[in-house]
């Protein structure tokens, strides 16, 4: 069953913009991960944040959690075209990895 | 360095046919290996995961099983496919559990 939704399901933004996305879930979690993955191809780790932290930064990627709304944001800053792709979260439970329905971002030129 | 494979990367069988897509992993002992499925536009749906040879749990009760008969070497397989079967199959790795996976590049099956 689902653990966790990401929001918007779909996101088109100029190169160079920011994007944005979100991802909720339902039970409590150790830590929330977020994956890309180029269509056909498999999923890319990009971060992994830990309950007891906040923000969590790695290159032009920038991830925060919030508990108590059990929910977290990915921003890509400066989107480039090869950032297209569709990008996913992933909570654990009963250690395993769930993964959302993941958002479609695409960088128009 | 760590390295996962997945073959075949594409297949087309007919319904009722048998099917064994297989994963290995190179570089690191002992993982715990996962197979998922992808429908088209969706997220992961996870079938198989293991722990060790021999140990294979199951998420979803449906036309398929998996094996893990080496240390490194996950198969899906099934006795008769169906239509439904059709999908993104992926593979992927963790060294503990819940921790970062490490996917394969993924077998794209279409059930005629």
């Amino acid at each position: 069953s689902q653990q966790g939704e990401e929001d918007p399901q779909a996101l088109s933004i100029q190169e160079g913009e920011n994007a944005t996305m979100n991802c909720s879930y339902k039970t409590s979690i150790n830590n929330l991960q977020w994956y890309r993955q180029n269509s056909g191809r498999g999923l890319v780790h990009l971060i992994l944040i830990r309950s007891n932290e906040r923000e969590k930064h790695s290159g032009r990627l920038r991830v925060t959690l919030d508990t108590s709304k059990k929910s977290s944001s990915l921003l890509i800053t400066a989107s480039r075209a090869a950032d297209t792709a569709s990008y996913f979260c992933a909570t654990d439970r009963d250690d395993k990895i769930i993964f959302g329905k993941g958002t479609r971002l695409h960088i128009l030129p | 360095s760590q390295t996962i494979h997945q073959w075949p990367a594409t297949l087309v069988q007919p319904v009722g046919s048998p099917l064994s897509l297989e994963c290995t992993v190179e570089g690191t002992s002992n993982p715990n290996l996962y197979w998922y499925r992808q429908a088209a536009g969706r997220g992961l749906q996870l079938l198989f995961y293991s722990v060790g040879i021999g140990q294979i749990s199951s998420e979803v009760p449906q036309n398929l099983s998996a094996s893990r008969p080496q240390d490194r070497q996950f198969i899906l397989s099934s006795k008769k496919l169906l239509l439904s079967d059709s999908g993104f199959y992926l593979c992927a790795w963790t060294q503990g559990l819940a921790d970062e996976q490490y996917f394969g590049p993924g077998t794209r099956l279409t059930v005629t």
